[in-house]
């Protein structure tokens, strides 16, 4: 079974300040763990995904994580907040044994508020 | 734009009724899943059909059924609708078989209000 919490469910950055969103997973496997972001009243948009590769992922819009194994983590973090980053981003884990369900399992979100 | 269409966009009916959402999936996307958005239980995965077979069932009623054409687009079918149901309801499309190492691309969501 495969699960995620997002540790913070509203986060407050100013503008240019740096973005810090937390995230841990369980999973009984070796884990895909991605990031989506969701706009209001928009569909989920990949922000970046972790499949096994290099353990520092960087995505689109200057967004970058990090999967610890160690700490059964993956936070998402950016250097400098943009006004359009505000939106609600959403952890996810992939069970990647190839044997189970291709569903996502995804975190409660994190709404990201950014102040002028 | 990901390339995945949905209709339609908002849909509002009465509680013991049947709908039905639809789902186009990206140009060569074989995998088609479904997945409700509300506010109490978050977004879950409902279920996943591939080329025409279903493959993998997540948190889906009994009442709600989804079927993949050989065209591959998907329709939900949600009957004996509730007030709880009123979510949004989301299609994703990815080139994957299995693994869910691949990107999910998902479409802009159908809203259903159940009155």
């Amino acid at each position: 079974a495969q699960s995620v919490t997002q540790l913070d469910s509203h986060v407050s950055v100013s503008e240019g300040t740096p973005v810090l969103l937390r995230c841990n997973y369980s999973s009984s496997y070796s884990p895909s763990l991605f990031w989506y972001v969701q706009h209001p009243n928009k569909g989920l948009q990949l922000l970046l995904k972790y499949t096994s590769a290099a353990t520092l992922v960087k995505g689109i819009n200057g967004f970058e994580a990090e999967f610890k194994k160690s700490e059964t983590s993956f936070h998402l973090t950016k250097p400098s907040a943009h006004m359009s980053d505000a939106a609600e981003y959403f952890c996810v884990v992939s069970d990647s044994s190839g044997g189970g369900a291709d569903g996502l399992t995804f975190g409660k979100g994190t709404h990201l508020i950014i102040q002028p | 734009d990901s390339g995945v269409t949905q209709t339609p966009k908002h849909l509002i009916t009465a509680t013991g009724q049947r709908v039905t959402l639809r789902c186009s999936p990206r140009s060569g996307d074989l995998s088609v899943y479904w997945y409700q958005q509300s506010l109490d239980q978050g977004l879950q995965f409902l279920i996943q059909y591939y080329n025409g077979e279903e493959r993998a069932k997540g948190n889906i009623l009994e009442r709600f059924s989804a079927q993949q054409f050989p065209d591959l687009h998907s329709e939900l079918n949600l009957s004996s609708l509730e007030l709880g149901d009123s979510a949004l309801y989301f299609c994703a499309s990815s080139a994957s078989t299995s693994g869910g190492t691949h990107e999910q691309f998902f479409g802009p969501g159908t809203r259903l209000t159940v009155l």
